[in-house]
């Protein structure tokens, strides 16, 4: 069954500090990535996706990601974070039912705290 | 921007008792899934639903859930016999005219069973 790893559930970083939060997948097939992010008492929101093309993907609010199909990887990454980034972000992927719909396998989380 | 939106945001209830969760998805969107978080936990899926029927529902979706299209617009989770361990967030999404689109999410509804 398909799964996702998040390594770390928890970060905390001072603002300008430079982050990366690592997503492993185990599907070996085609795959489509996303990041969503929830701020506190808010949903999830999409934060940026990887479909196909450039494995470097930009979203929203300066995050950018890499899928690295040889790893398995989709890393998140932003240079700087600031306060308003504190959030919990989530590792999603797109995968298969037999009906050939699509359900969404998440990862545990990261949550993130940065600090003024 | 079209939001998915969900209510009640938080619902109390009593254990044996029923509860409806309503969303309203996306007003074009096709496509529409219940996913939930128990606390501390991942987001794990539920159910989809398209063309006014189920299409694909995991193992946790057993005969105390349904779900249901009753008009144009709702999208409702009912828990026929409430457990303890349905206490969890609960999120409504919806994706577009692709099944392989990306999925909106709602706001959630916790549900905290006593």
């Amino acid at each position: 069954a398909q799964s996702v790893s998040q390594h770390n559930h928890h970060v905390i970083l001072s603002e300008a500090a430079s982050l990366e939060l690592g997503c492993n997948y185990s599907y070996g097939g085609t795959v489509n990535l996303f990041w969503y992010v929830q701020y506190p008492g808010q949903h999830l929101q999409l934060l940026l996706k990887y479909f196909s093309g450039d494995p470097l993907v930009k979203g929203i609010k300066g995050f950018e990601a890499e899928f690295i199909k040889s790893k398995f990887s989709f890393n998140l990454r932003k240079p700087s974070v600031q306060w308003s980034d504190t959030a919990e972000y989530f590792c999603a992927v797109n995968t298969p039912m037999n009906t050939g719909f699509q359900k969404l396998v998440f990862g545990t989380g990261t949550r993130l705290l940065v600090s003024p | 921007e079209p939001e998915v939106t969900q209510t009640p945001s938080h619902q109390v209830t009593q254990m044996g008792q029923e509860v409806i969760l309503r969303c309203v998805p996306i007003s074009n969107h096709l496509y529409f899934y219940w996913y939930r978080q128990i606390l501390g936990q991942k987001v794990e899926f539920l159910v989809s639903f398209y063309n006014n029927e189920i299409s694909e529902k995991s193992e946790i979706f057993d005969d105390q859930f349904s779900v249901e299209r009753p008009d144009g617009s709702n999208f409702t989770l009912k828990i026929r016999s409430t457990k303890l361990e349905d206490s969890a967030m609960y999120f409504c999404a919806s994706t577009g005219q692709g099944a392989w689109e990306t999925q909106y999410f709602g706001p959630g509804t916790r549900l905290l069973v006593l």
